[in-house]
């Protein structure tokens, strides 16, 4: 079971912006770097997100990232149509010694 | 360029074991710590193991612990996953990854590999 928990989805016009959230405790986001990852159909997880707020080179500014107490936001501006994708946090949890992942968020472009 | 190429899957009895290797090449394996994730058919993504660099540090998610063995040969460049007492809810896609930071409390899977299927089914 995901202790961290996000939208099941969202869903905007192409151009338009989103957020997803991200919501944990003390023992993972509260007190641990959060990352967020990107899945688009049929493919393997990637990276968009690391340490709260960085974006790995190749990943555009339109992605980006936030942490405030026990929650992490993921942005998207200017949404695209290759952005469609299910969307992961994940952090390291200390109490559980263990790196938990978030239920996921389905983005739609409308 | 990073590659992690996943083997091992198939199907597999209730009870059954299997043995999901991930050989990797493009970086300096021996220096990385390397993880296990896995996704069930239409589910999310499930933390399953991480590994050292030097194999000196272990972690289990919770459901694994006491059937799962993960261990790594740096002269391989390989990381393996022994799964014992497979149940039905272990059937996913299990990916390889390579954690891109050395502290566990900023852990990233900065590569992943393809990922091999494991079915338990009678």
């Amino acid at each position: 079971q995901s202790v961290l928990t996000q939208p099941p989805s969202v869903s905007a016009a192409p151009g338009q912006n989103v957020t997803i959230s991200c919501s944990g405790s003390s023992s993972n986001i509260g007190n641990n770097y959060v990352s967020w990852y990107q899945q688009l159909p049929g493919t393997a997880p990637h990276f968009v997100i690391f340490d709260n707020y960085k974006r790995p080179s190749g990943i555009p500014d339109r992605f980006s990232g936030s942490k405030s107490g026990t929650s992490a936001t993921l942005g998207i501006t200017g949404l695209q149509t290759g952005d469609e994708a299910d969307y992961y946090c994940g952090a390291w949890d200390s109490s559980l010694s263990g790196y938990v992942f978030g239920t996921g968020t389905k983005v739609t472009v409308l | 360029e990073v590659q992690l190429v996943e083997s091992g899957g198939g199907l597999v009895k209730p009870g059954g074991s299997l043995r999901l290797s991930c050989a990797a090449s493009g970086f300096n394996f021996r220096i990385y710590s390397m993880n296990w994730v896995r996704q069930a058919p239409g589910k999310g993504l499930e933390w399953v193991s991480s590994i050292s660099n030097s194999g000196s540090y272990i972690y289990y998610g919770d459901s694994m612990k006491g059937r799962f063995t993960v261990s790594r040969d740096n002269d391989e460049n390989s990381l393996y996953l022994q799964m014992d007492s497979l149940r039905a809810e272990d059937t996913a896609i299990y990916y390889c990854a390579r954690q891109g930071t050395t502290f566990n409390t900023a852990m990233v899977f900065d590569n992943w590999g393809q990922g091999t299927l494991v079915t338990v089914s009678s």
